[in-house]
This record gives structure tokens, C-alpha cells and sequence, in this order.
């Protein structure tokens, strides 16, 4: 695609209810992000793919996080039993390779509200 | 622990008046230096990256500088449209690394 597009742009769930996210990257850019952005906040690195391969899960809050890239284009950012405090803007990014200085380039995000 | 303080953290101008945005840094070895600018409601868009210190980019109204310790946004002549919350964001130089942001400064240009 031209760029990177994150679904659905809202959502509002309610607490201990799971949630998937959805970014579909730049077509052929081999590495994607996923961070996690507070209102008047820079973005916080959540976990990142290289291919279907997740080298780095170290930002994930907790194990209620989880990502996947099956195919290596495609990537869901799911989290179980949702609460409050997981309220935030989720982006996803994309670059053309992991390695040095490879622009990230960033989707519209999710906002999610946990009820 | 990679660190990144932007000041300030809102800035308004009157079109015209020209400024500079700070993002200092903390970095165990830096491979690059990366600055954003996000419009409300939309994900960061990428301006810059500078690798060393001395080295200097621009782009219309914008000049982003970089030291061994912090990196200026300038701003000169400023237009409303450059209203945008600008993010500042450093790599490190390991094996691999992702990007460490800043807060941001949030700047207004009024006409």
C-alpha cells in the first residue's frame, strides 16, 4: 500500500474484554513496530518484526500483550482481558529493512478507550 | 537507559518570528537522531535524521542541527501550517535498536 494503515482507527471496549489490532505496513518494508503512545506523550516502543520473526518483545507491559505477523506482512497486536490503564493511542510503523538508520514511517494508530 | 527532554513543551509564535526546539539526549553511542512532526489526530511524519555531531539538515522553514548532547529544531519565518507537535527520537548504535522519543514540543504559529 501507499502507507501504513491501522484498523480500526476507534475502539471502545470494555474492561476484561480482549481486543485485537490490526496494521497492515507499507507493502514491502520487511520490518514493523508497534508502540504504544499516551496523550502528550512521545510513542513507546512496544515490539517490533523483522519478517514473521519478533526478535524483541521487551516492551510489552505485560503478558496479556501479544503480536503476531504470521506471513510477514500483515500484523495484529492483541490484548487480553483489557483494562483501564491500557487506554492509549497503539501505533504501528514500518521500515524498508531493520539496520542502521532506517526511517520509520508511522500509521494513523488505534485509540483505544478501556471502559 | 536511552533519554530524550524536549523543550520546551509548548511554544507559541506569531507568524514570523523565528525559534529554535531543544531535544537533549542520552545515549550509550548514537547512531541517529530522528525528528518527527505530528499533526493532531495522525501518526508522526518523518522530517530528519543526522547521524554526527556538526552535521545539518533543512527543509523549507525547518534546519535541524546536531551536537555530541542535544539537537535544535529551527524554525524560521514561521507559518500557521508548521503548527504540529514535533517529536525528537534517538537510535542507539548496538546490534540493533529501535527509536527512543521524546515528549515532544508543541508549537503554535499564529497569524
Amino acid at each position: 500500500g501507499a502507507g501504513v494503515s491501522q484498523s480500526p482507527r476507534y475502539k471502545v471496549t470494555k474492561r476484561g474484554q480482549d481486543v485485537t489490532l490490526r496494521c497492515d505496513p507499507i507493502s514491502s518494508h520487511a520490518t514493523l513496530y508497534w508502540y504504544q503512545q499516551a496523550l502528550g506523550q512521545g510513542p513507546e516502543f512496544l515490539t517490533y518484526f523483522n519478517y514473521e520473526a519478533q526478535p524483541d518483545k521487551s516492551g510489552l507491559p505485560s503478558d496479556r500483550f501479544s503480536a503476531e505477523r504470521p506471513e510477514g506482512s500483515i500484523s495484529t497486536l492483541t490484548i487480553q482481558r483489557t483494562e483501564q490503564r491500557d487506554s492509549a493511542m497503539y501505533r504501528c510503523a514500518s521500515s524498508l529493512v531493520f539496520g542502521v538508520l532506517e526511517t520509520q514511517y508511522f500509521g494513523p494508530g488505534t485509540r483505544l478507550l478501556v471502559l | 537507559e536511552d533519554q530524550v527532554t524536549q523543550s520546551p513543551e509548548a511554544l507559541r509564535l506569531q507568524e514570523g518570528e523565528s525559534s529554535s526546539l531543544n531535544c537533549s539526549y542520552t545515549v550509550s553511542g548514537l547512531r541517529g537522531l530522528f525528528w518527527y512532526r505530528q499533526d493532531p489526530g495522525k501518526g508522526p511524519e518523518f522530517l530528519f535524521t543526522l547521524y554526527s555531531a556538526g552535521e545539518e539538515k533543512e527543509k523549507e522553514r525547518l534546519k535541524a542541527t546536531l551536537t555530541k548532547k542535544e539537537s535544535f529544531l529551527h524554525i524560521t519565518a514561521p507559518k500557521p501550517e508548521d503548527s504540529a507537535t514535533y517529536l525528537c527520537a534517538v537510535q542507539r548504535d548496538s546490534g540493533y535498536s529501535t527509536l527512543t522519543f521524546g515528549k515532544g514540543t508543541m508549537l503554535l504559529v499564529s497569524p
